[in-house]
């Protein structure tokens, strides 16, 4: 285990609704990331947090927004959710921002399907 | 735009055997890449890096392989077990202040006892 915790395991909703998934990064850690995975592919990166700002962004809509709070846990957040969304989603926290080979621990993932 | 690894493919070995797993990479301008194992229910686990001045390095049971020239990367598997069953992903590190990770499809490994 890597010591990231992720909160809900699974969660159903329906296209238009709302969602918020949330991470406890590894103790000390003060980066996290996430990540999207569709069924069968590799995860996407969606943004980066560091310090409580966003530190970079994939290509992913406004409706994906996210924030970090001053003990490094993070949120994910999801607007006007369209079917396309339901994905495995996975935060991942890291010790140091900007260091190439800095290794990023990854939760269990969240499991959101969209009806 | 940038790429990592192939569609998913299934390799499928016997309990015993070593297992080669290979993947493409796009992104010429990558100094670091990683190897995950990620099992049914769980989020991807590191298993060794690589950054791009070196060509091979070893682990315990694995072996990662990099050769630039033709933008390739393997994981080489010793003593295939039935625990070693998973999905493996390759990703490449870019570098910069967002360390984000760049990964594959990955490739499904199936060992049969």
């Amino acid at each position: 285990e890597t010591g990231v915790t992720q909160s809900p395991t699974h969660l159903i909703k329906t296209r238009g609704q709302q969602v918020t998934l949330r991470c406890s990064s590894q103790s000390g850690h003060n980066t996290v990331s996430w990540y999207q995975q569709a069924l069968g592919q590799g995860p996407q990166f969606i943004f980066q947090y560091y310090r409580e700002e966003e530190n970079g962004r994939g290509n992913f809509p406004p409706r994906f927004s996210g924030l970090q709070f001053p003990n490094y846990s993070s949120e994910l957040n999801v607007n006007a959710l369209e079917l396309d969304d339901s994905a495995l989603y996975l935060c991942a926290s890291s010790l140091v921002r900007g260091v190439v080979d800095n290794e990023q621990f990854f939760g269990p993932g969240t499991r959101l399907t969209v009806l | 735009g940038e790429s990592v690894g192939l569609h998913l493919p299934t390799l499928s070995v016997q309990e015993g055997d070593n297992s080669i797993i290979n993947c493409a990479y796009s992104n010429s301008a990558s100094d670091y890449f990683i190897w995950y194992k990620q099992e049914s229910g769980k989020g991807p686990q590191f298993i060794i890096d690589i950054r791009s001045n070196m060509d091979k390095r070893q682990g315990q049971r694995v072996t990662v392989l990099l050769n630039k020239t033709v933008k390739h990367l393997s994981l080489q598997i010793a003593a295939t077990q039935p625990g070693d069953s998973a999905v493996y992903f390759c990703a490449e590190n870019s570098s910069g202040a967002t360390n984000k990770l760049i990964f594959g499809t990955g490739t499904l490994l199936a060992v049969q006892p």
